[in-house]
């Protein structure tokens, strides 16, 4: 059982251009959640999909959109990157459950590490 | 507002030891679990270990143990017997009902022989 498979595995991207991240769940999963990086910190929320809409946002700029399709894949575009915009891009996906956190945490990917140069 | 707090940003532990990496949290959620992931440097996030708001007894796994005081608001991660491979940062993580896991800023623990 596959779990969750995100690409590039690198990227390098000059100031100024555009980058699409992918990412696929784990199998059985319907919610795909992205995150930032940086190094040495610890992970940032970025936004959440579920059934191909953003139900959640971090303290992110527009410059950062998503998309969810409807085999629940996912990709993060970031625009107009920018030097700071370098980090580990992390996909984790879950099945969404209201109301009572569950035990089963977020299967992550093993990320995408952006350079801005 | 909800956070996570790691106080300690790097800890060192001779092998066969035990440690404990300390973590706070807060939010006005009755209903949340805790979370503690590994990461190597490799990169990937891996699960260690949970605890629910209302589960009366700490988690265990193997050799992780989480120290749940919920009125301080603790969940502190106790690795016994520790071993060379449990070199890595460790992320203490919230999820709360709405379905949402936010991440304190890490402790990297380093495993002496």
């Amino acid at each position: 059982d596959a779990g969750v498979t995100q690409s590039p595995t690198h990227l390098i991207k000059t100031r100024g251009q555009q980058v699409t991240l992918r990412c696929s769940p784990k199998s059985g999963h319907d919610t795909v959640s992205w995150y930032q990086q940086a190094l040495g910190q610890g992970p940032q929320f970025i936004f959440q999909y579920y059934e191909e809409e953003e139900r959640q946002r971090g303290n992110f700029p527009d410059r950062f959109s998503g998309h969810q399709f409807p085999n629940y894949s996912s990709e993060l575009n970031v625009n107009a990157l920018l030097l700071g915009d370098s980090a580990l891009y992390l996909c984790a996906s879950s099945l969404l459950v209201l109301g009572s956190p569950t035990p089963y945490g977020y299967t992550f990917g093993s990320g995408t590490r952006l350079t801005v140069v | 507002a909800q956070k996570i707090t790691q106080t300690q940003p790097g800890m060192f532990v001779q092998e066969k030891e035990a440690v404990t990496l300390d973590c706070t949290y807060d939010t006005s959620d009755p209903s949340y679990g805790l979370f503690w992931y590994k990461q190597p440097s490799s990169g990937e996030m891996i699960f260690l270990i949970y605890q629910g708001s209302y589960d009366q007894q700490n988690a265990t796994e193997g050799r992780y143990s989480l120290n749940f005081q919920k009125a301080r608001k603790s969940a502190n991660l106790v690795i016994s017997a520790s071993q060379l491979g449990d070199s890595a940062m460790y992320f203490c993580a919230m999820r709360t009902s709405y379905d949402k896991v936010i991440f304190g800023p890490g402790t990297s623990l380093s495993v002496i022989p």
